[in-house]
């Protein structure tokens, strides 16, 4: 079982450029999320989806947008990327979308808008 | 609104050492806590979580979490550090009215030196 994978593994952009960072999963899990990670803030919610057809903003959700159009992939663009969005994304998932589940994440993907 | 707080950036101990990691959450709803660590180049996972119940709570890697609600505190704890144990750990807290989503810490780097 790959569990969550992520693609591309890393990507050097240039500012104002479009970009899909895509994320699938296998376990079958109603739920899952996006996030940003930055060296002193931790992780932060980008958008979530609880069931495949249902999207929801998170944290920080402005200059990203994403679809859910099956349970197994949750595609996230950055429609006009800007130096500020430079970070390593992690896409996660869980069972039920639940409070107390347990999110299991990707491998991430290291993203350099120039 | 919640917020989870990470009290060290960075601890360094030295192998065989005990280790406590501190972390301290906001919320004016019941909770529920995890710990999660970071291998270097990896995604997250899952160490330890908190629903109901005995407040002290094992994990995996001999990692152990013990909850105070008077004190909003769940800091993380192991007697004895191995090399392997260098990562970087996050607290996080889901609120349980907030579905799944999750407020992460801005994580603690466990160095452990020979």
């Amino acid at each position: 079982i790959a569990g969550i994978t992520q693609a591309p593994t890393s990507q050097i952009l240039a500012a104002g450029r479009r970009m899909t960072l895509r994320c699938t999963q296998d376990m079958r899990h109603n739920a899952m999320y996006w996030y940003r990670q930055d060296l002193g803030l931790g992780l932060r919610l980008i958008h979530y989806s609880n069931t495949a057809g249902t999207t929801g903003k998170g944290e920080v959700p402005d200059g990203y947008s994403v679809s859910r159009a099956n349970t197994d992939d949750f595609p996230l663009t950055l429609a006009s990327a800007v130096p500020s969005q430079t970070s390593v994304y992690f896409c996660a998932s869980s069972d039920g979308g639940l409070s107390g589940d347990t999110q299991y994440f990707g491998p991430g993907t290291r993203l350099t808008v120039l | 609104a919640q917020s989870v707080t990470q009290l060290d950036s960075q601890v360094p101990v030295f192998e065989e050492a005990p280790v406590e990691l501190r972390c301290n959450y906001s919320s004016s709803v019941s909770v529920y806590l995890f710990w999660y660590v970071q291998y270097p180049n990896q995604g997250l996972q899952l160490l330890l979580k908190y629903l109901s119940g005995s407040t002290l709570v094992k994990g995996i890697n001999g990692f152990e979490a013990e909850f105070n609600k008077s004190q909003t505190s769940f800091h993380l704890r192991k007697p004895s550090v191995h090399i392997s144990d260098t990562a970087e750990y996050f607290c996080a807290v889901s609120e349980s009215n907030q579905g799944g989503k999750l407020i992460f810490g801005q994580g603690t780097e466990l160095s452990v030196k020979p």
